[in-house]
């Protein structure tokens, strides 16, 4: 079965502080992984791609651990406007067919 | 511009009733799936499309059906077998080794 684990939190955290998330997939054969943020009411849009063992823009850093099946997203130095839901996504190819799946979300709100 | 387009934004359905959303893309994508998300809940796949002429269940098909008659084109029909169809409801596309990218979404109430 394939899933993707993700701690729902919330995360509450002045502004300036360092978060991490953590996400755990079951799927070992899965070779890119996403990263997704999804404001309240609004559709998902995409944060970062992970292919090798992270990836860096600005304030944030995805990495992958695949021995150990998790993939970390951190935010450095957070805003306000980072306040939102995070989505863990992870591709599962098989029997013909391509699906992402989707963890529940980790829900960080940046407090002034 | 190249996307994906969900219409309508808001749509209310009385008990009983067939209502279909649609979902439109310009992206050249053969992908596009349909999900759900429930507030505070994640999203959960309907129905996914590979391929013109061909679609598969996902997790929480019953009370749903669709079409794929059109590459642009993935309609859900929401059935009147769906008993709890209040909902938000997401329509995604993807392309080979690309991320999915989503519509705006189709807030479905039942009054």
């Amino acid at each position: 079965r394939k899933e993707v684990e993700q701690d729902p939190g919330p995360f509450n955290v002045p502004e300036g502080a360092t978060v991490a998330f953590n996400c755990t997939y079951s799927n070992s054969a899965s070779q890119s992984f996403f990263w997704y943020r999804q404001d309240c009411r609004k559709e998902p849009k995409l944060l970062m791609s992970v292919y090798s063992s992270g990836n860096e823009d600005g304030r944030f850093t995805a990495q992958l651990n695949r021995a150990s099946q998790y993939i970390s997203l951190l935010i450095r130095d957070s805003k306000l406007s980072d306040s939102a839901t995070y989505l863990c996504v992870v591709p599962y190819s098989g029997a013909g067919s391509y699906q992402l799946t989707f963890g529940k979300g980790t829900k960080l709100s940046v407090i002034p | 511009d190249g996307g994906i387009t969900q219409s309508p934004k808001y749509l209310f359905r009385k008990e009983g009733q067939n209502v279909t959303l649609s979902c439109e893309q310009n992206l050249n994508h053969d992908a596009m799936y349909w999900y759900r998300q429930d507030p505070g809940q994640g999203l959960r796949l309907i129905y996914y499309s590979q391929i013109v002429n061909d679609f598969q269940k996902g997790d929480i098909a019953e009370g749903y059906s669709v079409s794929r008659e059109k590459k642009e084109s993935f309609p859900l029909t929401v059935t009147s077998a769906q008993k709890n169809p209040t909902a938000f409801y997401l329509c995604a596309s993807m392309g080979a080794n690309t991320e999915a990218f989503f519509g705006q979404g189709t807030r479905l109430t039942v009054v």
